[in-house]
């Protein structure tokens, strides 16, 4: 069966600092993989998404990007954190076809301090 | 451009009841699926149901079933026999094909609260 994981589960970072945080599926091959913000109490926010390796759609301009170094590792990554970069953060996988519900991961809650 | 509208920020239900929380997309992609996602306070995200474009029937699963008018462009969730832990944020989204890529969008999501 297929699962994603995504870590760390928390994080607290300071403004300035880099950030990485890592997602990998298993179980399935050439999965489309996307990264959401959630900021508290409202909706989700499309980051990013990628539809194979080394190929990278951003949604909204900001200070993260992503990398897709393999095909089932998707990686969002920040060279200096802001303050509005708090939130939180999931990651989520689906297929290509079928009925092409997403499934996610158990979310990343980053507060930038 | 495609867009998930929630125009319910919160609901209460009484326990036991039915419920219908709505959602009204669009889109111009004769192609799309529509999905409604649960998410506790927990934060994860819980798939409850899915109803293609072209789908015929409205889809059920368990408690869940989508009133799916496609000529108004609505997809509304309708929970029967509420229960206490079906307190949670509420997501309706979207399936979009665009080219070669897929994306899922989301609207703001609906807070049910459910009373004893």
């Amino acid at each position: 069966s297929q699962t994603i994981h995504q870590w760390p589960a928390t994080l607290v970072q300071p403004v300035g600092s880099p950030l990485s945080l890592e997602c990998t599926v298993e179980g399935t091959s050439n999965p489309n993989l996307y990264w959401y913000r959630q900021a508290a109490g409202r909706g989700l926010q499309l980051l990013f998404y990628s539809v194979g390796i080394g190929q990278i759609s951003s949604e909204v301009p900001q200070n993260l990007s992503a990398s897709r170094p393999q095909d089932r590792q998707f990686i969002l990554s920040s060279k200096k954190l802001l303050l509005s970069d708090s939130g939180f953060y999931l990651c989520a996988w689906s297929l290509t076809g079928g009925t092409l519900e997403s499934f996610f991961g158990q979310g990343t809650r980053l507060t930038v301090v | 451009a495609q867009k998930i509208t929630q125009t319910q920020p919160g609901m209460f239900v009484q326990e036991k009841e039915a419920v219908t929380l709505d959602c009204t997309y669009d889109t111009s992609d004769p192609s799309y699926g529509l999905f409604w996602y649960k998410q506790p306070s927990s934060g994860e995200m819980i798939f409850l149901i899915y109803q293609g474009s072209y789908d015929q029937q409205n889809a059920t699963e368990g408690r869940y079933s989508l009133n799916f008018q496609k000529a108004r462009k609505s997809a509304n969730l309708v929970i029967s026999a509420s229960q206490l832990g079906d307190y949670a944020m509420y997501f309706c989204a979207m399936r979009v094909l665009y080219s070669s890529a897929s994306k899922i969008i989301f609207g703001s999501g609906t807070r049910l609260s459910i009373r004893p």
